[in-house]
């Protein structure tokens, strides 16, 4: 089945710093990754996700980026703030098939 | 509008005992989905369901049981509680396959 790896499993940036979380996947059918973030007793929320038809997708300060010939895709948040910080879960899924998700990477943005 | 809620919040089981956790979502999503998560662990699905009446294995189903005998609610039942059970679990819904999934606020199990 599929194998979601996401790297680093823990970021601390200064807030106003970008922060970038990578993910690779194993499937060279998936074709739809999506981005959840889960604040602190709560359920993970979409974020932003990006299909294989395009290469970047962007949403004010996040952006996706997807390379299928590597087989990874990286989620790029500039300008942090502390509301930032959270549990980023990146995920891949093709066809048919449920969603597979990756460890996580909690991010700490220090004012 | 209250979205996917589940019930109870958290529970506290001995070894051995079943229990019932119920998961409602009022978006008219057909597919609902049950997750497990435990620290370092990220989200593992448990079961789905691609709409009434039918349910599916995910990637941890055993020691679980599932129905979804309403759209609107997808059950996951503990016939005999095991420590390794203990853990926070997440109900969610979306409304096709691929698209967003949201999901309720969760349900902590302590299993003794």
């Amino acid at each position: 089945g599929e194998n979601v790896e996401q790297h680093p499993s823990t970021l601390s940036v200064q807030e106003g710093d970008s922060a970038v979380i990578k993910c690779t996947y194993s499937d060279s059918a998936s074709n739809y990754f999506p981005w959840y973030k889960q604040e602190l007793g709560k359920g993970p929320q979409l974020i932003i996700d990006i299909r294989s038809n395009v290469g970047e997708k962007k949403d004010q300060r996040i952006a996706v980026t997807l390379n299928k010939t590597a087989k990874h895709f990286s989620l790029h948040i500039t300008e942090t703030q502390p509301e930032d910080s959270a549990v980023y879960f990146c995920a891949a899924s093709k066809a048919g098939y449920a969603l597979n998700f990756g460890k996580g990477t909690s991010l700490l943005v220090t004012p | 509008n209250a979205g996917v809620t589940q019930t109870p919040k958290f529970r506290v089981l001995k070894t051995g005992q079943s229990m019932t956790l119920l998961c409602a979502q009022d978006m008219n999503h057909e597919y609902m989905y049950w997750y497990r998560q435990d620290p370092g662990m990220g989200l593992r699905l448990i079961h789905y369901s691609v709409g009434e009446g039918t349910t599916a294995k995910g990637e941890v189903p055993d020691g679980y049981n599932v129905s979804r005998l309403k759209k609107q609610n997808f059950l996951l039942g503990l016939e005999s509680a095991a420590p390794s059970q203990t853990s926070v679990y997440f109900c969610a819904s979306s409304r096709q396959q691929r698209e967003t999934q949201y999901f309720g606020p969760g349900t902590r199990l302590l299993v003794l």
